[in-house]
């Protein structure tokens, strides 16, 4: 089993429809979680980031950790085409090294 | 200001070949982490400095990989009798303070072994 499993796509919306990504983990230490958004054949973009449990909100997307489930999601609202990447979730300890365990990333589509 | 930049962007070698692949990373961020990315999976971690030390190495796959940082800015990954399967795209991050959670990538290098 992974540490980190995240579905990987493609998944397919028509713009303007509200989008939701998640991954699940098996370590109960990880403390620290990332998406990124990653376009072909560029360096991952960091999106969001939160600390523990809890919601976190910036514009257009929505990130929430529940601990309890070991269960991270990602919401974009009002989806565009330019939102049309690969989405990849990640996640660290709160100790030593910061060892990041990114998931294999969920390709998104947006359709005008 | 600048973001993370790699050199060289794409890198084409042939088996048994040594490589050295650059990371400038944002100035003044202390952390910095190296990863490898195939296709279709996310970046696997490969080391994290911070400052000039490599404060976790665990994620070099073998002893053909190595990397430094001696002064505590730039950083130098190298690969010894590069082998096929070493073909990937290898990502270069840096985060202010040694905190992981905001982690800024370069562009990456296109690393292909012949």
């Amino acid at each position: 089993q992974k540490e980190v499993e995240q579905d990987p796509g493609p998944l397919s919306v028509p713009e303007g429809a509200i989008v939701s990504l998640n991954c699940t983990y098996s370590n109960s230490a990880f403390q620290y979680f990332m998406w990124y958004r990653q376009y072909s054949r560029k360096g991952p973009e960091l999106l969001m980031y939160t600390y523990s449990s809890g919601n976190k909100e910036d514009g257009r997307f929505t990130a929430q950790v529940d601990k309890s489930s070991k269960y991270i999601s990602l919401f974009i609202r009002d989806s565009q085409p330019s939102d049309s990447a690969t989405y990849l979730c990640a996640m660290s300890l709160n100790t030593g090294g910061f060892k990041t365990i990114f998931g294999a990333g969920t390709r998104l589509f947006v359709k005008a | 200001g600048a973001g993370v930049s790699q050199t060289p962007s794409n890198k084409v070698t042939e088996k048994g070949k040594y490589v050295e692949l650059r990371c400038d990373p944002i100035s003044g961020h202390t952390a910095l982490y190296w990863y490898r990315q195939s296709l279709g999976q996310g970046p696997e971690f490969l080391i994290y400095f911070q400052g000039t030390g490599a404060a976790d190495d665990s994620g070099l796959p073998n002893d053909r990989f190595f990397a430094v940082r001696p002064e505590g800015s730039v950083s130098t990954l190298k690969i010894q009798r590069t082998e096929r399967g070493d073909s990937a795209v290898y990502l270069c991050a840096s985060s202010e303070g040694g905190r992981p959670d905001t982690q800024y990538f370069g562009p990456g290098t296109r690393l292909t072994v012949l």
